[in-house]
């Protein structure tokens, strides 16, 4: 079965120093991986998805995220935090043929001034 | 904005009733899918559809139903409503085909429903 593991529950960084938000999965098949972000009283919005080509994916607002199979870890990081940045992130995993989602239980970044 | 829309925004309702939430998916996408947010469960999956039909069920419950409408608009029924049914419910879309596999999904801004 597909589950994703979020390894903090809160992150917290200074303005302008890099963020890292860590990921762990697990998939009995070759996994198609997104990061959502969730800021307040709003929708999920994608930042990035892996799905097989490039192991290094970039998204959107300067988000990247790796892909290391031998690890079964697809981290997400950006090189200097905003105070936008502050929201709610989850790691996602493809569940099942039809593509339906398995969300990680959520990583809360906190951006100090 | 993502082109999902999902109605009404808020809703208050008692135990016992029953509920319908609205999903309409973005232009050209086939696929629906019904996701719940809750504190203690956090993001679930519960039910997707394409072109109508009924494609993956997830974690729902038989008091909660979902259809999809010939113009692709979803609908997901909760009945006999119970306090722990208070959640975030969201509809996501994605353009989706006949044999599956995995595309983007966008999603909508949530319809949040409180149990009294």
């Amino acid at each position: 079965a597909q589950s994703v593991t979020q390894l903090d529950s809160h992150v917290s960084v200074s303005e302008g120093t890099p963020v890292l938000l860590r990921c762990n999965y697990s998939s009995s098949y070759s996994p198609s991986l997104f990061w959502y972000v969730q800021h307040p009283n709003k929708g999920l919005q994608l930042l990035l998805k892996y799905t097989s080509a490039a192991t290094l994916v970039k998204g959107i607002n300067g988000f990247e995220a790796e892909f290391k199979k031998s690890e079964t870890s697809f981290h997400l990081t950006k090189p200097s935090a905003h105070m936008s940045d502050a929201a709610e992130y989850f790691c996602v995993v493809t569940g099942g043929s039809q593509g339906n989602l398995i969300f990680g239980k959520g990583t809360k970044l906190s951006v100090k001034p | 904005d993502s082109g999902v829309t999902q109605t009404p925004k808020h809703l208050i309702t008692a135990t016992g009733q029953r509920v319908t939430l609205r999903c309409s998916p973005r232009s050209g996408d086939l696929s629906v899918y019904w996701y719940q947010q809750s504190l203690d469960q956090g993001l679930q999956f519960l039910i997707q559809y394409y072109n109508g039909e009924e494609r993956a069920k997830g974690n729902i419950l038989e008091r909660f139903s979902a259809q999809q409408f010939p113009d692709l608009h979803s609908e997901l029924n909760l009945s006999s409503l119970e306090l722990g049914d208070s959640a975030l419910y969201f509809c996501a879309s994605s353009v989706g085909s006949r044999a599956g596999g995995t595309y983007e999904q966008y999603f909508g801004p949530g319809t949040r429903l409180t149990v009294t």
